[in-house]
């Protein structure tokens, strides 16, 4: 089946603690992107890669890392994580900037 | 700021009554797509829009993208409660590489 996996599903974690949340896709997509989901503001991007290698950011990327080792998985990492920072976070894959989004099942992610 | 936005925020309906929302464009968009996104669930690709004044009709939604491709409207007619979610618009504001989302309609219908 073809899908975006993303793990962990619900992550509670505290101020500072280094985290990853991982996405993998199956779909040979080249194009992966990280969104994150607040009341009121929709989705925003957080960064994006158009292949392997070749990150580029988004509309709100402080705070947030990501690496495109391989074309499958894009991990996001938060390397310092505070409050402002828990929100759901979706990762999404496509063919391209000109095909559909596929978005993984999303990480609740909470930060006390 | 926000550079694609959409209107109404909410919207409550009468199962049966027709729904409509808004994307509205600071900048020229090369595409559109519109996504639905159920309660508790992630958003689904629905369609893309491409060209100047074009309109898409999946069963009983109607997709339209304005002639200067700053603006696009999603439009359900006879609302069932199976509508029920938030419906996202998105583009590359620009003609960039960004794939920017609006801000979401979330629609309820009521039997």
């Amino acid at each position: 089946e073809a899908q975006v996996t993303q793990n962990p599903r619900y992550l509670i974690t505290v101020t500072g603690k280094k985290l990853t949340v991982t996405c993998s896709q199956n779909m040979n997509h080249e194009y992966m992107s990280w969104y994150r989901q607040d009341p009121g503001l929709g989705l925003r991007q957080i960064y994006y890669s158009m292949n392997v290698e070749v990150t580029d950011k988004g509309d709100v990327p402080e705070g947030y890392k990501v690496s495109r080792k391989e074309k499958r998985n894009f991990p996001l990492i938060l390397e310092s994580p505070s409050p402002n920072q828990t929100s759901l976070y979706f990762c999404a894959s496509s063919r391209g900037l000109t095909w559909g989004y596929t978005f993984g099942s999303g990480t609740r992610l909470t930060v006390v | 700021g926000q550079q694609v936005m959409q209107i109404p925020q909410y919207q409550h309906v009468q199962e049966g009554e027709d729904f409509t929302t808004y994307c509205n464009s600071s900048t020229t968009l090369s595409n559109i797509q519109w996504y639905k996104q159920r309660p508790g669930g992630h958003p689904v690709f629905l369609i893309q829009l491409v060209k100047s004044g074009e309109v898409k009709k999946q069963k009983r939604l109607t997709f339209q993208f304005g002639e200067a491709k700053k603006n696009s409207s999603l439009h359900i007619t006879a609302t069932q409660t199976t509508d029920v979610g938030t419906y996202f618009c998105a583009g590359p504001p620009g003609g960039g590489n960004k794939l920017t989302f609006g801000t979401g309609t979330q629609l309820k219908v009521e039997l």
